[in-house]
């Protein structure tokens, strides 16, 4: 089946530093992926909708400066949380669609200190 | 806007017998798609079963089914024959059928499999 690939799997961060995460489709091409974000024992939330070639899509609430989004090619997309802070600590999971199905990348825990 | 709701945050059941996870949408939409997500410890998102909104018939992969009614708005998973590693949390989510893919979860059911 098809594979997301989803890269640092967990990673820690001083307050203040801008932390990027990478989101690969192995085995497929993906003009669209997306970043979703996830609070301990709650569910995914859908942050932002990422285009390859184009500008991402954000989701209400969700701060353009602060998360950025780059589609470069059909299979990568980056997510840069930048100046993070402790508020921002949480797990990001990247996702791509291939033939009508969504696949999932296996997350990043983000924690900042 | 469409919602999805699951109103059991945790469920328990007996190895080797059936349970059933109940999933509610509000959608005005008449083309959409519903999935059962499984998310064990390792927190990697697994696809269990997909059902499009256009056919009746229920989906079914192995021991997974699901009872579809349209009309009701509900979409339950059934898990038959469970065993220890269908232990994780059951994300329901839905998707319009003509948006690019996004997925709206509800807030999950955590079930557990005991021996």
């Amino acid at each position: 089946g098809a594979v997301v690939s989803q890269h640092p799997s967990r990673v820690i961060c001083k307050s203040g530093t801008s932390v990027k995460i990478e989101c690969r489709s192995l085995d497929f091409q993906a003009t669209t992926m997306f970043w979703y974000r996830q609070f301990p024992k709650q569910s995914l939330m859908l942050m932002a909708t990422s285009n390859e070639g184009s500008k991402a899509t954000y989701e209400q609430g969700v701060e353009k400066d602060k998360f950025l989004i780059n589609h470069a090619s059909l299979t990568l997309s980056t997510l840069t949380v930048t100046s993070a802070h402790p508020e921002d600590s949480s797990f990001y999971i990247c996702s791509a669609l291939r033939n009508e199905k969504l696949f999932f990348g296996s997350g990043t825990q983000l924690s900042v200190l | 806007a469409q919602t999805v709701t699951q109103s059991q945050p945790e469920m328990s059941v007996q190895e080797a017998e059936t349970v059933t996870l109940s999933c509610t949408y509000d959608t005005s939409e008449s083309d959409y798609y519903l999935f059962w997500y499984k998310q064990p410890p390792s927190r990697q998102m697994i696809l269990v079963i997909r059902q499009e909104a256009y056919k009746q018939q229920n989906a079914t992969e192995n021991r997974f089914s699901v009872n579809f009614q349209k009309a009701a708005k509900s979409f339950s998973l059934k898990i038959s024959d469970s065993q220890l590693g269908d232990a994780a949390m059951y994300f329901c989510a839905y998707r319009s059928g003509g948006s690019q893919g996004n997925l709206i979860f509800g807030k999950g059911t955590k079930l557990s499999v005991k021996p």
